[in-house]
C-alpha cells in the first residue's frame, strides 16, 4: 500500500506570493492533517480534515488554509507568504477511528 | 494541555552500544504515545506506538519503548545501535479532540549521532 504522498517536494516562493501544497493520503484513510516543522518552533499542528470538513485547527493565522476533496486528497494554501513561513510542511493521514498517524515525506518551502 | 519533554537535544553513541532516549509527557488521561524518526531531508517514520496493554512495546528496526505511568515516561531503547540509526528522534503524545480526530504534540527531538 502506498504511503502518504506530498507534492511538490521542494519549492521556492517570494514574499507576498501564495502557495498550494498537495497531499494524497494512504488509501482508505479519510483523516488528513497538516503539520509545520521549523527549527525554532519544532513540529506544530496546523489543521485536520475529515470527510471534506475541517474538524480541528491549530494556532495559525488565517493565511493558512486547507481543504479536502471527496477522494480524501487534501491541499493546504498559504497566502501572502512571509519569510517565517519557510518550513517543512508535513501531511499525515490516519484511518477512521484509528489513532495512528502516518506522515509523508513533506514539502520544503523556502520563502525569499 | 498535553506536552512532551525530550531532555536530551543531542546524544552520541558508539556503534554497537546500547541506546536510551528519554521522553516525559504531560497528559490528563491515558495517553497515546509514539516515537517517530526523521532522517535528514525526510518525513517522519513511525517507530512504535503505545495505546494500552503491555507497557513494553516493540517497534521496527529493533527499537522498543517502555511506558511508565508513575514516571510519565516513554523512553526509547535499542540494545545495539547501527550507524544507520543516526537521525533525529521525536516523541509524541496523541490527543483525541472533541470534534473527533487526533492531534499529535511533539517533543523538540533528540539528534542521535553514531560514532563508528
Amino acid at each position: 500500500k502506498a504511503g502518504v504522498t506530498q507534492t511538490p517536494r521542494y519549492l521556492i516562493k517570494t514574499r507576498g506570493q501564495q502557495v498550494t501544497l498537495s497531499c494524497s493520503p494512504i488509501s482508505g484513510h479519510r483523516s488528513v492533517s497538516w503539520y509545520q516543522q521549523t527549527p525554532g518552533q519544532g513540529l506544530q499542528f496546523l489543521f485536520e480534515y475529515f470527510s471534506e470538513t475541517q474538524r480541528n485547527k491549530g494556532n495559525f493565522p488565517g493565511r493558512f488554509s486547507g481543504r479536502q476533496f471527496s477522494n480524501s486528497r487534501s491541499e493546504m494554501n498559504v497566502s501572502t507568504l512571509e519569510l517565517g513561513d519557510s518550513a517543512l510542511y508535513l501531511c499525515a493521514s490516519s484511518p477512521e477511528g484509528g489513532n495512528t498517524i502516518y506522515f509523508g515525506e513533506g514539502s520544503w518551502l523556502t520563502v525569499v | 494541555a498535553q506536552s512532551v519533554t525530550q531532555p536530551d537535544i543531542h546524544i552520541t553513541v558508539s556503534e554497537g552500544a546500547s541506546l536510551e532516549l528519554r521522553c516525559n509527557y504531560s497528559y490528563g488521561a491515558t495517553p497515546y504515545l509514539f516515537w517517530y524518526v526523521q532522517s535528514p531531508g525526510q518525513g517522519l517514520q513511525l517507530l512504535l506506538k503505545y495505546f494500552s496493554g503491555d507497557t513494553l512495546v516493540q517497534g521496527i528496526k529493533g527499537f522498543e519503548a517502555e511506558f511508565k505511568r508513575s514516571q510519565s515516561s516513554f523512553n526509547l531503547r535499542k540494545p545495539s545501535v547501527h550507524w544507520s540509526d543516526a537521525a533525529e528522534y521525536f516523541c509524541a503524545v496523541g490527543a483525541e479532540l472533541t470534534g473527533g480526530g487526533n492531534k499529535l504534540t511533539f517533543g523538540t527531538g533528540t539528534q542521535l549521532k553514531v560514532e563508528l
